[in-house]
């Protein structure tokens, strides 16, 4: 079975750019999570869906941050415009339903904002 | 407050040596309790599951929770090398929503 994949792996920008980031879960998994996790912290989380619908996102900083999934598949994170803070690790996960113990996360996309 | 604490580290022990772990939660609402392993540049993996209170033992791992005291643990038996890695906890309340630690680096030297 495949895991999750995400691009870009890294990925350098100045601040005020923009910048976005794919994720592809695992097939068949309707649940779909967004996590920052900077440098020294664990994961937090910015978005969940389920299938194509938002389930949560109230700590998404909505003013910089959105984020979609078409098809209840793929989903694309972005970011403008990028801030220093902004700096971190993306981090995707999914899993097949909303449960304890079924989340898989992809490698994550590094981003540095300079 | 933060609402799950967590030892940074690191934590250096010899090889063969038993490895503790822990986490301390100040919300009672915590239902389900998670380890992950995370290596260098990866995503982190599930290490272990557990709900409520109670021990839980997987080969070299076992996990503890103590709702009373809102402290988690997880120990390593006979570590390994490869057993160095950032160990998170995290938990979960009714909706599901994951709270992590800030993990802890572990170093087996060989």
């Amino acid at each position: 079975e495949a895991g999750v994949a995400q691009s870009p792996r890294y990925k350098i920008i100045e601040k005020r750019q923009s910048v976005a980031f794919w994720c592809n879960p695992i097939s068949g998994h309707a649940t779909l999570y967004w996590y920052q996790q900077i440098l020294g912290q664990g994961p937090k989380l910015l978005i969940q869906f389920q299938n194509n619908g938002v389930v949560d996102d109230s700590q998404l900083p909505k003013d910089r941050f959105s984020a979609e999934r078409l098809k209840g598949v793929d989903s694309t994170l972005k970011i403008q415009p990028a801030k220093l803070e902004d700096s971190a690790v993306y981090l995707c996960a999914s899993s097949p339903l909303r449960g304890a113990d079924t989340q898989y996360f992809g490698p994550g996309t590094r981003l540095t904002v300079l | 407050q933060k609402e799950v604490e967590q030892d940074p580290g690191p934590l250096s022990v010899p090889e063969g040596a038993i490895v503790s772990l822990n986490c301390t939660y100040s919300n009672s609402a915590f239902q389900y309790f998670m380890w992950y392993r995370q290596y260098s540049r990866k995503g982190p993996e599930l290490l272990m599951y557990t709900y409520s209170s109670g021990n839980k033992e997987d080969g070299r791992f076992t996990a503890q929770v103590d709702k009373s005291s809102k402290y988690i643990s997880l120990f390593i038996r006979d570590s390994q090398p490869s057993d160095s890695a950032t160990y998170l906890c995290a938990m979960m309340d009714s909706s599901y929503k994951l709270i992590f630690g800030s993990g802890t680096r572990l170093l087996v030297r060989p």
